[in-house]
């Protein structure tokens, strides 16, 4: 399973786009690369997932350039509820076990 | 949607205990999981399952067992609680994705049980 590397924290002002960067030097050429969300007191949740180029959807965009070895997940305009532990994950063909890593820490402040 | 809904929310337990979480999901789905998490050190895998009756050990495996006798159920032991247990224990189903050429899995995670462990 690809390791990650990912910033501990991050702060953000409400308004502002937020773009968190992963590393994954060693991913393979199966992997998908996802990203969950977690408040505080709750179960992670899925927020967006890609194998190459850009994926959007309503929540997110994942950028993904073409080796692969990193992966940026960016938030439009956050608000104070985008404040959350961020987690990127490699590697889940199915039947992978799950591995979560310490994830980023992201605070939006007024 | 889906649900994956824990047993208890909140849980305490004396030492030497046997514990029993539970977790149960309603969409089928043949992989979950068990984490820990703890402040600063993220989730930790404890232990998963790819089927009824099949488990295999994560990467803190130790002073835990599950059991899985049905598919939409998956339970985490803790043979003999200690205090360095007390932690917040997350249950998580997975499901494979879209059709491309590789699959890829979303996972679903429940409420969480906090357990302390006195």
């Amino acid at each position: 399973l690809a390791k990650t590397t990912q910033p501990i924290s991050m702060d953000s002002y409400e308004g502002q786009e937020v773009n968190i960067t992963c590393s994954h030097n060693n991913i393979a050429t199966n992997d998908y690369i996802t990203w969950y969300q977690q408040f505080p007191s709750q179960g992670p949740r899925f927020i967006i997932q890609g194998y190459k180029t850009k994926v959007t959807n309503e929540v997110a965009s994942l950028f993904i350039p073409a080796d692969r070895k990193s992966s940026t997940l960016s938030l439009p305009r956050v608000s104070l509820s985008d404040t959350a532990v961020y987690y990127c994950l490699v590697g889940e063909s199915s039947g992978d076990k799950l591995t979560f890593g310490t994830g980023t820490r992201l605070a939006v402040r007024p | 949607d889906v649900k994956v809904t824990q047993s208890s929310r909140y849980l305490v337990k004396r030492t030497g205990e046997k514990v029993f979480l539970e977790c149960v999901q309603d969409m089928d789905h043949e992989n979950m999981f068990w984490y820990r998490q703890d402040p600063g050190l993220g989730l930790r895998l404890i232990y998963f399952s790819y089927d009824v009756k099949m488990k295999e050990k994560g990467d803190i495996p130790e002073g835990y067992s599950v059991s899985r006798e049905k598919k939409e159920r998956f339970s985490l032991i803790l043979e003999s609680a200690s205090t360095n247990q007390t932690s917040m224990y997350l249950c998580a189903s997975t499901i494979p994705r879209g059709q491309g050429p590789y699959r890829n899995t979303e996972a679903f995670f429940g409420q969480g049980t906090r357990l302390t462990v006195v």
